[in-house]
């Protein structure tokens, strides 16, 4: 079944205790992204990759970092979380060849609050 | 930059009616528009996808259109049902890889 995962998909932490959020999809899709979404809000893309190596950063990167060592994997990492990052977090991955990019497919979330 | 709104935020109609949800964007050089539902406490369900050279995109009893030049998408909804209920979200790809949301449609269809 194609798939996007994501683990954990409930996270209770403490200021400045660092946390990875793992995102794995089954697609073989170039295209990786990240998002928060807040009350009012709506969701802000965080960071994407266009592929293996290769990363930039959305509207909303401040206080997080990625990698993209292979395909299928993008984890999200916390250095030192804070309250401000407190939010429902989404992984998705989409095939993107040239300019044209086709459906995001969406993880189930990652519920993240942080004391 | 750009920015997508979605009005209104929220909406109750019967079943069976027909309905149309809107999303506007600031930019029009967009490459493509997504609309998404969301059920409470998921992720997000792609509907539909409308690249920047198409008008309109159908699925089912789904429809959405594109207008780039008024900055417009609508999603239209025919004979809605209370699965149907949902909050409906646009994105924007303005061809930069940065895909930007509207905050979204909260629909409830009554039985």
């Amino acid at each position: 079944e194609a798939q996007v995962t994501q683990n954990p998909r409930y996270l209770i932490t403490v200021t400045g205790k660092k946390l990875t959020v793992t995102c794995s999809q089954n697609m073989n899709h170039e295209y990786m992204s990240w998002y928060r979404q807040d009350p009012g809000l709506g969701l802000r893309q965080i960071y994407y990759s266009m592929n293996v190596e290769v990363t930039d950063k959305g509207d909303v990167p401040e206080g997080y970092k990625v990698s993209r060592k292979e395909k299928r994997n993008f984890p999200l990492i916390l250095e030192s979380p804070s309250p401000n990052q407190t939010s429902l977090y989404f992984c998705a991955s989409s095939i993107h060849t040239g300019a044209i990019q086709e459906t995001q497919y969406f993880g189930p979330g990652t519920r993240l609050l942080v004391l | 930059k750009q920015e997508v709104t979605q009005i209104p935020a929220a909406l109750s109609v019967p079943e069976g009616e027909n309905l149309v949800l809107n999303c506007s964007f600031t930019d029009s050089a967009i490459y493509n528009l997504q609309w998404f539902r969301q059920d409470p406490g998921k992720g997000l369900t792609s509907l539909l996808l409308i690249q920047s050279s198409q008008r309109e995109q159908t699925s089912g009893r789904l429809n959405a259109s594109l207008d780039k030049s008024s900055g417009r998408s609508t999603l239209y909804i025919a004979a809605s049902q209370p699965g149907d209920s949902a909050t409906y979200l646009c994105a924007c790809d303005s061809g930069t890889y940065k895909y930007i949301f509207g905050t979204g449609t909260r629909l409830k269809v009554l039985a």
